[in-house]
């Protein structure tokens, strides 16, 4: 149980372009949702928390008007990537537990975007 | 959230237990330790929580000192696909379920 999907594993588009990503919770309804990012040889850094129905909230430093995130059911959050440029390129990681106090996180299986 | 302190790497032979110790000195009376892995190229993949008691499932045992202030994770007999960072965290207060990832142990298992 607990199978949380992403689509697609990986993406490659050109600079300027937008590229949206899709996570779903398979087999559970998630009250919220994560979005990490991970440079290579770092750490996940966490992006944004989204709870279904309203909107998402941002950690520091991440633009809100780049990274569109839509969590617009129980079972499915978006992260679009607007104009996305080669710094943009990362492994994105989408997360969900089944409640606000649930601390336990279950993963994705991660998206690569490769920005040309 | 309480800072985790961390060994950077560790060795393990195959079939033999792993233990990854985790020092949360700051840690307060109603916070939990967790404990996530990340095999190469993948999600994270959560192992195991707990309070203060041990606990034990099918993946590893988590052993709480009884001050609380530490905590070691064991994979009993360690396979070559436990290779992986291993990350301790201990989330709480008002992080509303919010995890942050510290730089983990890097475990490898060889033959």
């Amino acid at each position: 149980g607990a199978v949380v999907s992403q689509h697609p594993s990986w993406v490659i588009c050109k600079s300027g372009t937008s590229v949206k990503i899709e996570c779903r919770s398979l087999d559970f309804q998630a009250t919220t949702m994560f979005w990490y990012r991970q440079f290579p040889k770092q750490s996940l850094m966490l992006m944004a928390t989204s709870n279904e129905g309203s909107k998402a909230t941002y950690e520091q430093g991440v633009e809100k008007d780049k990274f569109l995130i839509n969590h617009a059911s129980l079972t499915l959050s978006t992260l679009t990537v607007t104009s996305a440029h080669p710094e943009d390129s990362s492994f994105y990681i989408c997360s969900a537990n089944f409640d606000s106090f649930q601390e336990t996180q279950y993963f994705g299986p991660g998206t690569r975007l490769l920005v040309l | 959230d309480a800072k985790t302190t961390q060994p950077t790497s560790m060795d393990c032979a195959e079939g033999r237990a792993a233990n990854l110790p985790c020092n949360h000195s700051t840690i307060s009376g109603n916070e939990y330790v967790y404990w996530y892995r990340q095999i190469h190229s993948q999600g994270p993949q959560y192992i195991i929580h707990g309070l203060k008691n041990n606990e034990t499932n099918e993946m590893a045992s988590l052993i709480i000192t009884e001050d609380r202030k530490s905590s070691t994770l064991i994979l009993p007999h360690a396979t070559l696909r436990d290779t992986a960072v291993y990350y301790c965290i201990v989330p709480g207060g008002t992080s509303y379920g919010k995890l942050t990832f510290g730089q983990g142990t890097i475990l490898t298992v060889h033959p």
